[in-house]
């Protein structure tokens, strides 16, 4: 199965900054998701996009996904100091049962 | 709606010992997953259920780890005997269908001494 990796592996920023995390896998999806993880916390769902979208955004998050270079990107704008926390991006297997492949994820910082 | 459930949320053993956990999911989600999230890493897939069938468990280490979900709800974890590499937080997670965004409960944190 799968793994979406994630880049960088971990970004510092100050507030009010954007910051773009990138995630990339190997072989055909159903969707994929983002999840961030608050230190020490669940894990929280952000957003899912389908294979046939290309653009999806939730309040300040925007997400895009190109199929055919199997990457996607995540875009947080005008962080807070609440958005310090691991972002790790899902592919969704296409077969078989269709499992989440978590990554070690993207650790973002944001500075005050 | 409620959320996930876990217990306990922290758990201390030592190594050779047993110990269990529980998931109560969203009330009507089908799918229910257990992960393993050692630290600094994503979490691992250990076991997916539809309803009270398994799914995957191709990397539950079934010589010690064991899993079952009664009547399609509930949810528990064992492991059985505990070894030092096992420390970790075990995370449940449901979702309505098994592509569709997953509901994590808070994890409990095992540490085995």
């Amino acid at each position: 199965s799968q793994q979406g990796e994630e880049d960088p592996q971990a970004l510092s920023i100050q507030e009010g900054e954007n910051a773009t995390m990138n995630c990339s896998y190997k072989t055909s999806i159903n969707n994929l998701q983002w999840y961030r993880q608050n230190s020490g916390r669940g894990l929280v769902h952000l957003i899912l996009i389908r294979s046939n979208e290309r653009e999806k955004h939730s309040g300040r998050l925007r997400v895009t996904l190109d199929t055919s270079k199997k990457s996607s990107s995540l875009l947080i704008t005008a962080s807070r100091a609440a958005d310090t926390a691991s972002y790790f991006c899902a592919p969704s297997e296409i077969q078989g049962a269709q499992k989440l492949v978590f990554g070690q994820g993207t650790r973002l910082t944001i500075n005050p | 709606e409620a959320g996930v459930a876990q217990s306990p949320r922290y758990k201390i053993i030592e190594k050779r010992q047993s110990v269990a956990f529980w998931c109560n999911p969203i009330s009507g989600h089908a799918t229910l997953y257990w992960y393993q999230q050692i630290l600094g890493q994503g979490p691992k897939l250990l076991i997916q259920f539809q309803n009270n069938g398994v799914v995957d468990d191709s990397q539950l280490p079934k010589d010690r780890f064991s899993a079952e979900r009664l009547k399609g709800v509930d949810s528990t974890l064992k492991i059985q005997p505990a070894k030092l590499e096992d420390s970790a937080v075990y995370l449940c997670a449901s979702s309505s269908y098994h592509y569709n965004e997953q509901f994590f409960g808070p994890g409990t944190r095992l540490t085995v001494l």
